[in-house]
């Protein structure tokens, strides 16, 4: 079965810094889709940003960057220039093609936004 | 266009009651997926329906189904509750199933409490 793993459960940075989210996940498939998901308190999960396998190139939302190693199965996630609206729980999330929609979820890591 | 909307939002049930939770995906959406996030066990996949049928199942027990009806509208039950089962249950639709650029788009939760 597909893990995903966040070892950093709390994260701080100063607003307009960058900081930097782990994620490592374990699977036997070499095709499949990760995903950087933020659940700020009002609890509605919101995509940042997804990356799919077969691309080498490194996925790009504004402000929000990852940094995919498939041999590593290392999927970190950037953020630029923080601000006080980043500050979330973010969780990292793996999905097989042939699953359906089904994700596997990492345990997240609050991030805190420090003003 | 509306989001996802899951109702109720709030709900206490004692031990040993059963419960229903509705969901509504985004209009045109067919596949709509179930989660439960605790504090312990984090984000888990219940079930993903897909055009009323059942597509994929979590680690959970038989006590919790659910059900999709024509108009893509899911409901989950959860029988027997136990204090355990206190969790958010987080809804997530999606316009297909397991295609490549197939998004998830979250429900705000449902906060079930079991005393």
């Amino acid at each position: 079965a597909q893990t995903v793993t966040q070892s950093q459960p709390e994260m701080s940075v100063q607003e307009a810094e960058t900081v930097t989210l782990s994620c490592t996940y374990d699977t036997s498939e070499s095709d499949y889709y990760l995903f950087w998901y933020k659940q700020p308190p009002s609890r509605q999960m919101i995509l940042v940003i997804r990356q799919e396998a077969y691309k080498q190139q490194n996925a790009t939302e504004n402000r929000f960057s990852v940094n995919f190693q498939k041999a590593a199965k290392s999927f970190s996630l950037k953020i630029s220039d923080s601000q006080l609206g980043d500050a979330a729980m973010y969780f990292c999330a793996y999905r097989d093609p042939g699953a359906g929609n089904m994700l596997t979820f990492g345990g997240g890591t609050r991030l805190m936004v420090k003003p | 266009k509306a989001g996802v909307t899951q109702t109720p939002r709030y709900l206490i049930k004692t031990r040993g009651q059963q419960v229903t939770l509705s969901c509504s995906p985004i209009s045109g959406h067919r596949s709509v997926s179930w989660y439960q996030q605790t504090p312990g066990q984090g984000l888990q996949f219940l079930f993903e329906y897909f055009s009323e049928t059942q597509r994929n199942k979590g680690n959970f027990p038989g006590r919790f189904s659910g059900r999709q009806f024509s108009n893509s509208r899911s409901e989950m039950n959860v029988s027997t509750l136990e204090l355990g089962d206190s969790a958010l249950y987080l809804c997530a639709s999606s316009l297909e199933s397991g295609m490549a650029n197939t998004e998830a788009f979250f429900g705000q939760g449902t906060r079930l409490t079991v005393v």
